[in-house]
């Protein structure tokens, strides 16, 4: 197993471009989600998907789009990358076992928006 | 709303020594579970260590252990014998009723030789 999976590791962008961060996981999980990193802030909830055509919003969702086709990949596009998106993000993926919702991350993508 | 809350920035520690972090949460939920992850410089995000709220004893994992105050509503991590691979960002994170995590903003400790 990979596990979660995530391309690419680094991205420059400039400002008004658009791209998709790429997120995929071979475990079969029903979850999935996108967090962002920022400096003392901890991670926070970008969007979050429940199963294959079901997503929902997050804490921070203006500026970014998601959707889930397959159970395995779950993208997050970014329509017009603004330097506010500077970032590092990670996708994670989880399975409720017994009650316990436990979370697998992605190694993460680092975003610079010049 | 449910939060978590790390009041320490940064930390370091003597290398062998026992260092504690930190964490406070807060919840209207009953059943919920508790994590503490670490991120080395590497970036990957590790589970360390997690807790069971309707459990009354403290987990433990080797040398990682929780003090788990469930009335207090606080969910410390005590690191024994520390090594210069505990250097890293530690967060706290909790997860209760429904599928969102919450995470704290995370202590960074540093291991000094």
């Amino acid at each position: 197993n990979a596990g979660v999976t995530q391309t690419p590791k680094f991205q420059v962008l400039k400002t008004g471009q658009s791209m998709t961060l790429q997120c995929a996981q071979d475990m079969n999980h029903e979850y999935m989600s996108w967090y962002r990193q920022d400096p003392g802030m901890g991670l926070r909830l970008i969007h979050y998907s429940v199963g294959a055509g079901i997503t929902d919003q997050g804490e921070v969702p203006n500026g970014y789009n998601v959707s889930r086709s397959t159970t395995e990949d779950f993208p997050l596009r970014l329509l017009s990358a603004a330097p506010s998106q500077t970032s590092v993000y990670f996708c994670a993926s989880s399975i409720v076992r017994g009650g316990l919702n436990e979370q697998f991350f992605g190694p993460g993508t680092r975003l610079t928006v010049l | 709303a449910q939060t978590v809350t790390q009041s320490q920035p940064e930390m370091s520690v003597q290398e062998a020594e026992t260092v504690t972090l930190s964490c406070t949460y807060d919840t209207s939920e009953n059943n919920y579970y508790l994590f503490w992850y670490k991120q080395p410089p590497s970036r990957q995000m590790i589970l360390v260590i997690r807790q069971e709220a309707y459990k009354q004893q403290n987990a433990t994992e080797n040398r990682f252990s929780v003090n788990f105050q469930k009335a207090a509503k606080s969910f410390s991590l005590k690191i024994s014998d520390s090594q210069l691979g505990d250097t890293a960002m530690y967060f706290c994170a909790l997860v209760s009723g429904t599928y969102k995590y919450i995470f704290g903003t995370g202590t960074r400790l540093k291991v000094l030789a």
